[in-house]
């Protein structure tokens, strides 16, 4: 089946550990995003990649990287520097580059917690 | 991109048709209204979107109004697997890449 894969759905991370989300796509999608969600909030952009080898800053990337080596797969770094890491990462992706009206679809999110 | 209002919360009863309305007064020409929903600890999921005629899918129907100011999504025959938060979003096609997901609509579907 198509869609997108996020991987592990829940991950612990102790104090000063850099961790690593992954999400993969087979929709053959050119944009890939990535958002966190605090409980009771809506969605909060960290970063996103219109094509591969390029990515952009969202409203809240300090204390996070990402790479898009490939087209499929646009996986997210936490770091340390992150200090209020605890939330719900969801990784989505849309067909077009972010200039035309196609929706974006999402994974089914990691869980990260701190030990 | 504009803003959507919304109820809070909604209740129906399993099998009837749930209408859930989204005000948009300030939605401009080129801008499209799109709906999702997210079921608790999963991923949003994209029902239906549309600019300015009304659209059907497998999910959902979408009736925007003739002024585009407002639009109401249809679930023809509610189960309780629709029980979830909707979002009606509002977005245009170039700028912005990020959706603003409001809080939405609880929506409680009733045995």
């Amino acid at each position: 089946d198509g869609g997108i894969t996020q991987s592990p759905k829940y991950l612990f991370r102790k104090e000063g550990q850099n961790v690593t989300l992954s999400c993969e796509q087979n929709l053959n999608h050119d944009a890939m995003y990535w958002y966190r969600q605090d409980p009771g909030q809506g969605l909060r952009l960290i970063y996103y990649s219109q094509i591969v080898n390029d990515f952009q800053k969202g409203d809240i990337a300090e204390g996070y990287s990402v790479s898009r080596e490939k087209k499929e797969s646009f996986p997210l770094t936490v770091t340390s520097a992150q200090k209020n890491p605890t939330a719900f990462y969801l990784c989505a992706s849309r067909g077009d580059r972010g200039y035309g009206n196609q929706p974006q679809h999402f994974g089914d999110g990691t869980r990260l917690s701190i030990l | 991109d504009a803003k959507t209002t919304q109820p809070t919360s909604m209740d129906c009863a399993e099998g009837r048709a749930a209408n859930l309305p989204c005000n948009h007064s300030t939605i401009s020409g080129n801008e499209y209204v799109y709906w999702y929903r997210q079921i608790h600890s999963q991923g949003p999921q994209y029902i239906i979107h549309g600019l300015k005629n009304n659209e059907t899918n497998e999910m959902a129907s979408l009736i925007i109004t003739e002024d585009r100011k407002s639009s109401t999504l249809i679930l023809p025959h509610a189960t309780l697997r629709d029980t979830a938060v909707y979002y009606c979003i509002v977005r245009g096609i170039q700028g912005a890449q990020k959706l603003v997901f409001g809080q939405g609509t609880r929506l409680t579907i009733n045995p």
